[in-house]
This record gives structure tokens, C-alpha cells and sequence, in this order.
């Protein structure tokens, strides 16, 4: 079964409004997740690495007030596209390295993210 | 810069037919992933390779790590359909846990 989830699994939205996306571990605990950005028929794009109780450490280009994380628990970790806007209409997938499987990383099932 | 090459990007192939994809790059990776993505899925774990020149066989799939740990192969043997999706490389080094991805194959099994 899963071990990585996200929420929603797609949502649409406003040019101009915020969207928060969810990633939980759900049977294991998770210091740090990863976000990506996917573009269709693409590979991952790393946006940034999510830290539970510090800052996340964003990727070169990636606009860190534009795209918010936080990462308040073990379990848990959300990452806010505020002011959104067409372009940023994409797939968001997180994952977590599972630490007693040797660090292998598991991925959510994604959030299809689309600011009209 | 791209630090993992997969190669191709693109296979479109008949049932029945043997494939390979390879990633390759001028660095050492501490280990290096495998992951299958169907479309509006997350990529799901194959198969991790951490020992240079290991091979690992999963039902038709085999893979192999080179043995400077810089490059791995994917081998399919009689590609069914099912077998259609996007295949990804992804190698990790260090312990940050970071993984750089290769570009991926999108692989298409024609019945």
C-alpha cells in the first residue's frame, strides 16, 4: 500500500489565489521530504527540501515566497503556491526517504495543480 | 547541467521485443534508483542498486550498476504492454538523500 500521501490530488484555482498541498509519511517518520515539479512527459524537477523544524533549502531558480513550505511535524509537510498563476500549473509530487528501508525514497501519487 | 544521461528518451516497440535504457554520468553515485511512472501517478520504486557491477533481476526487468558506480542499465525481456510508462534513473550522493533524476524513457509497448 501507500506509504506517501498527498492532498488534494488535483485542484483548480484562481489566477491570484494561494493553493496548500499536503505530503504525509503514513507509517513511517520523515525529517525531511523533497518537492518536485513534473511538466508532462518529463522528468522530476527538484524544487526544494523540506526540513522538519528549519527552513527548507530551495533549488537554484526557485522562487521560495512564491512557493512556501513548511514542515511542522514528522509526518507532514506542505508546500503553499501563493499568488498563483498560469504558468505555475503543473504536477507536484513530494517524497520521503523511508529510514529503515536504507533511505529509499518513496513518492507521493502526486497533485495536478491547475490556475486558470 | 544534466549530471545523469538516460538514454533514449523516446521507445516505441512491438510485444515481445527486448529493450535497454541506460543512465550514465561522470560521477559516482553512492546508489542509484529505478522508478516506473504511469501518467498522473508518483514514480514507484523498482529497484535500488548500491553495489558496483550489481545486478538485480525483477521478473523481466534486469538491472545492472556499473562497477565504477557511474552508470546503470535497464534491460526488459519480451516487453508486454503493461510494461508501458515513463522509467526514470535517479542516482544519490551522500547523505543528504537528494537524488538527481535522469530525464527519463518513455516507453510505449505496442500489442
Amino acid at each position: 500500500g501507500a506509504v506517501v500521501s498527498q492532498h488534494p490530488s488535483w485542484v483548480i484555482c484562481k489566477s491570484g489565489t494561494s493553493v496548500k498541498i499536503e505530503c504525509r509519511s503514513l507509517d513511517f517518520q520523515a525529517t525531511t521530504m523533497f518537492w518536485y515539479r513534473q511538466f508532462p512527459k518529463q522528468s522530476l524537477m527538484l524544487m526544494a527540501t523540506s526540513n522538519e523544524g528549519s527552513k527548507a533549502t530551495y533549488e537554484q531558480g526557485v522562487e521560495k515566497d512564491k512557493f512556501l513550505i513548511n514542515h511542522a511535524s514528522l509526518t507532514l509537510s506542505t508546500l503553499t503556491v501563493t499568488s498563483a498563476h498560469p504558468e505555475d500549473s503543473s504536477f507536484y509530487i513530494c517524497s520521503a526517504p523511508r529510514w529503515d528501508r536504507g533511505y529509499e525514497q518513496y513518492f507521493g501519487p502526486g497533485t495536478r495543480l491547475t490556475v486558470t | 547541467t544534466q549530471l545523469l544521461e538516460q538514454s533514449p528518451q523516446f521507445l516505441s516497440i512491438q510485444e515481445g521485443e527486448n529493450l535497454t535504457v541506460y543512465c550514465n554520468s561522470s560521477s559516482v553515485f553512492s546508489s542509484l534508483q529505478w522508478y516506473r511512472q504511469e501518467p498522473g501517478e508518483g514514480p514507484v520504486l523498482l529497484v535500488t542498486v548500491v553495489t558496483g557491477g550489481e545486478v538485480k533481476k525483477l521478473k523481466r526487468l534486469t538491472f545492472q550498476f556499473g562497477d565504477a558506480r557511474k552508470d546503470s542499465s535497464l534491460h526488459i525481456t519480451a516487453a508486454q504492454p503493461g510494461d508501458t510508462g515513463l522509467y526514470l534513473c535517479a542516482g544519490s550522493r551522500g547523505s543528504n538523500y537528494k537524488l538527481t533524476f535522469g530525464k527519463g524513457t518513455l516507453l510505449t509497448v505496442n500489442p
